[in-house]
């Protein structure tokens, strides 16, 4: 079966601009989760949907934000670019069933680069 | 806040010997996963750990859980150079819904 697709792959932006990128899970999968992964901060958690709800958050301002959508698709969006906004970001999908989680399966991920 | 340490950081071996990876954490977790990323490439899932004395082993590597100790260690077995990579060991906190928190990462190189 398809894995997780993200899309683009490369990105390039300048400064003050704003940025969408999407993320299509495995099938049947209802949640998606993001996370930026740089060489300072390693990787960490932004924000995971799960049937078109937001259930967590991680530590990142308000520019980062995201949405879920009917078929599970999700995009995350940055506004305001800032130079360190540049990094891999990845976006996993995982199956839940009665509360329990099979586990995350990740995408090859977007590379972001702020100039 | 949950805490993430692996350790080693970065680590040069030689094929054909054996090393072991360690990873703490520092707040009650009801799983444990460890990835593999490859240089410019996603995570790829390894192991995933969900009980005290969970032993998993794929090929050369081996995963096991102490969640008494909250210690998780990968264990590299006869190493070859096809197993170069970063791996992370990650946790989330009970119920899951509060994603994942990654160690650092080993930078694992071996060479022949």
């Amino acid at each position: 079966k398809a894995g997780v697709t993200q899309t683009p792959r490369y990105l390039i932006k300048t400064r003050g601009q704003q940025v969408t990128l999407s993320c299509s899970p495995i099938s049947g999968h209802r949640s998606v989760s993001w996370y930026q992964q740089t060489p300072g901060q390693g990787l960490q958690f932004l924000f995971e949907y799960f049937s078109e709800t937001q259930r967590n958050k991680g530590n990142f301002p308000g520019r980062f934000s995201g949405r879920q959508f009917s078929n599970s698709r999700s995009e995350m969006n940055v506004s305001t670019l800032e130079l360190g906004d540049s990094a891999l970001y990845l976006c996993a999908s995982s199956l839940w069933d009665r509360g329990f989680n099979y586990g995350y399966t990740f995408g090859s991920g977007t590379r972001l680069t702020v100039v | 806040e949950l805490k993430v340490e692996q350790n080693p950081l970065f680590l040069s071996m030689q094929e054909g010997k054996n090393y072991t990876i360690y990873c703490n954490y520092s707040t009650t977790s009801d799983r444990l996963y460890w990835y593999r990323q490859d240089p410019g490439k996603s995570l790829e899932s390894l192991f995933v750990l969900l009980s005290n004395g969970a032993v998993k082993q794929e090929g050369r590597l081996m995963a096991s859980l102490d969640t008494k100790a909250r210690l998780s260690t990968l264990h590299i077995t006869a190493a070859v150079h096809d197993l170069s990579a970063t791996y992370f060991c990650a946790v989330h906190s009970g119920g899951g819904a509060d994603g994942l928190t990654f160690g650092k990462g080993t930078h694992l190189i071996i060479q022949p």
